[in-house]
Order: C-alpha cells, then structure tokens, then sequence
C-alpha cells in the first residue's frame, strides 16, 4: 500500500474562491506529480517536481501552480476556482531511481466548481 | 490519434473468463505501464514491463516492443476484478514522465 495522501477527497467551491489541493507522501520520494482526468478521459500531466525548489509545467496547459518547499509535500492551488476547472486531480510520486520508476497514486480529489 | 490507444473501451464479462485488454502505442517508450483505477479514484500499478511478459498472481502482462503492442490478461476472472484498466508509456527521453491511454472499462459479473 502506497502512503501517499490527498485531501481534501471531495470539494464544492464557488467560482472565485482560492484552493489549495493538498499531496503529502511519506516514502521520501524525490518526484511528485500532479495529473488531472476528467470523466472517462485520461490522466494529464499539469505539473511535476524533481526535488525540493524544483517545479515544472506538464503537457496540459493549467491555471493552477504549485509549490514543493518539502520532500513529503506538493500542494496545488488555484488562485481563483472557475467552473471550466472541475474535474479529478490526482497526485503521484515515484523514487527517481531509474527513468522507468513506478509511481503511486493518491486517491484523488474530486473538485467541483460552481 | 492518441499516442497510446486501448482496446475495447468497454468490456463485461461473466465471472470466471479469460479477459483480454489491448494496447498500442505510436511513440518510443522507456517501458510500458498497466494501471488499475477502482471506482472512487484511486490508482495502483500493475505491472511495469519493457519487454517479455510478467505475471503476477491471475493477471498476466505482455508486451510486443517490434508491433508497439501490450496485452494484459485476466484468468479466472472475479467481480472484484471490475475496475478501469489504463495503460500508460514512459515515452524515451522522457525523463519519468507517463503518457496515458483513455483507460477500458471492465465490468464482471456474478
């Protein structure tokens, strides 16, 4: 079992409104990922981070940023929730060890913006 | 055309059949991945494989690197095998990065 965390699970916000998606993982992993699916659609990598300091855009375009001042931490924050920005978030992390590492998923958060 | 396709979209099988899941993939990869994602969201990894085949318990793996092909194989299939199967490549060059397939919606019934 993978120990990596998401909250919140579930989340209705009104347009406008600041959020933060919270990933946390305890592994000590180097590399943390964000992905967003919308239903019955695929994964889509919106951010990564190598290590501490270190973030980058992924290949869907996001309004949304991210931070990693600590191993074990990479949260998300949209600065102003719109609709057009409901969908499933998920985090992901993996040890870097080789190109190819296998990376754990959290559990999701399901955001719905009004 | 996506990069990594799956076939079928959809599949429902009754409990106890042979269940096969296809990928293709149009672009050099590093490895190949088979996930499995469970009503609610959550995602694990099955299998990582860059050539040959891996098994693990009923569920086997294939990957045919010359075709740009993967097949993942259920035996003996359960109800609790329901759930999203997604096949996803580390593209080469990629530097960990995954590129995913829409994911076969598998249902098993009783």
């Amino acid at each position: 079992e993978a120990d990596i965390y998401q909250t919140p699970r579930y989340l209705v916000i009104g347009t406008g409104k600041k959020i933060t998606l919270e990933c946390s993982q305890t592994m000590g992993h180097d590399k943390m990922y964000w992905y967003q699916q919308d239903p019955g659609m695929e994964l889509h990598l919106i951010h990564y981070s190598y290590g501490v300091n270190s973030t980058e855009k992924g290949d869907l375009s996001s309004e949304s940023t991210v931070s990693r001042i600590r191993t074990e931490h990479f949260p998300l924050t949209l600065e102003s929730a719109r609709p057009s920005h409901t969908s499933q978030y998920l985090c992901a992390s993996s040890a870097g060890l080789a190109r190819t590492d296998t990376q754990y998923f959290g559990p999701g958060t399901r955001l719905t913006v009004l | 055309k996506n990069e990594v396709e799956q076939s079928p979209q959809n599949l429902t099988a009754q409990e106890g059949e042979f269940i096969t899941i296809n990928c293709s993939y149009s672009v050099g990869i590093s490895a190949l991945h088979w996930l499995q994602q469970h009503p609610g969201g959550g995602i694990v990894s099955l299998f990582m494989l860059s050539s040959g085949k891996k098994k693990h318990g009923r569920l086997i793996a294939t990957i045919n690197i010359q075709e740009k092909h993967s097949s993942l194989h259920i035996t003996a299939s359960h109800p609790r095998d329901s759930a999203v199967y997604i096949c996803a490549v580390t593209r080469g060059g990629s530097n960990y990065k995954l590129t995913f397939g829409k994911g076969t919606l598998l249902t098993v019934n009783p």
